[in-house]
């Protein structure tokens, strides 16, 4: 199957800092991708959806100025978390969507695990 | 609107015995697909089963079967012989094919294998 990686796995961060994370699909194009929160032992809520050359769409509730994702190519995303701050603490997973004649699938990335201090 | 519902939180199955997780759904659209996702403490999702609405055969993948029952919108997951290595938690997902193609995910069932 496709590989969709992520960078950093983890990171650790003071708060008021911004912290990048990458998601990168490493063996297909993907003109969407997915962006998830993760909080411990709950499910995966969804906070975007990422579409190459265009502005993501937010869930409700999900700050814009917040949580800013560019898609600026059909192989990476990226999701930056302004000004964080402990709350902010979570699991962020991303997935990727790949598109051909007659096929239609969806790929997770491994995940990056955001501490903020 | 379009919903995932997992009943049981928390399930212990004995090694090498037979576990069924639920799950049932909610969606008025024709075109839809039903996932099952282990996730292992690691954190990552891993594909086990796809179910597509249009499917009339059931979905098995080695230990992996999924029970679809279409009239009563529900998709359980069946793990035979379990293995210790089975333990983590599973989200029943769908995927709406009528155009968002958003994965819609339940709140997960945590499985204990025991020895």
């Amino acid at each position: 199957g496709a590989v969709v990686s992520q960078h950093p796995s983890w990171v650790i961060c003071k708060s008021g800092t911004s912290v990048k994370i990458e998601c990168r699909s490493l063996d297909f194009q993907a003109t969407t991708m997915f962006w998830y929160r993760q909080f411990p032992k709950q499910s995966l809520m969804l906070m975007a959806t990422s579409n190459e050359g265009s502005k993501a769409t937010y869930e409700q509730g999900v700050e814009k100025d917040k949580f800013l994702i560019n898609h600026a190519s059909l192989t990476l995303s990226t999701l930056t978390v302004t000004s964080a701050h402990p709350e902010d603490s979570s699991f962020y997973i991303c997935s990727a969507r790949e598109i051909a004649e007659g096929y239609n699938e969806q790929f997770f990335g491994p995940g990056t695990r955001l501490t903020v201090l | 609107a379009q919903k995932i519902t997992q009943t049981q939180p928390g399930m212990f199955v004995q090694e090498k015995e037979a576990v069924t997780l639920d799950c049932t759904y909610d969606t008025s659209d024709q075109s839809y697909g039903l996932f099952w996702y282990k996730q292992p403490s690691s954190g990552e999702m891993i594909f086990l089963i796809y179910q597509g609405s249009y499917d009339e055969q059931n979905a098995t993948e080695g230990r992996y079967s999924l029970n679809f029952q279409k009239a009563r919108k529900s998709a359980n997951l069946v793990i035979s012989a379990s293995q210790l290595g089975d333990s983590a938690m599973y989200f029943c997902a769908m995927w709406d094919f009528s155009g968002t193609y958003k994965y819609i995910f339940g709140t997960g069932t945590r499985l204990k294998v025991l020895a």
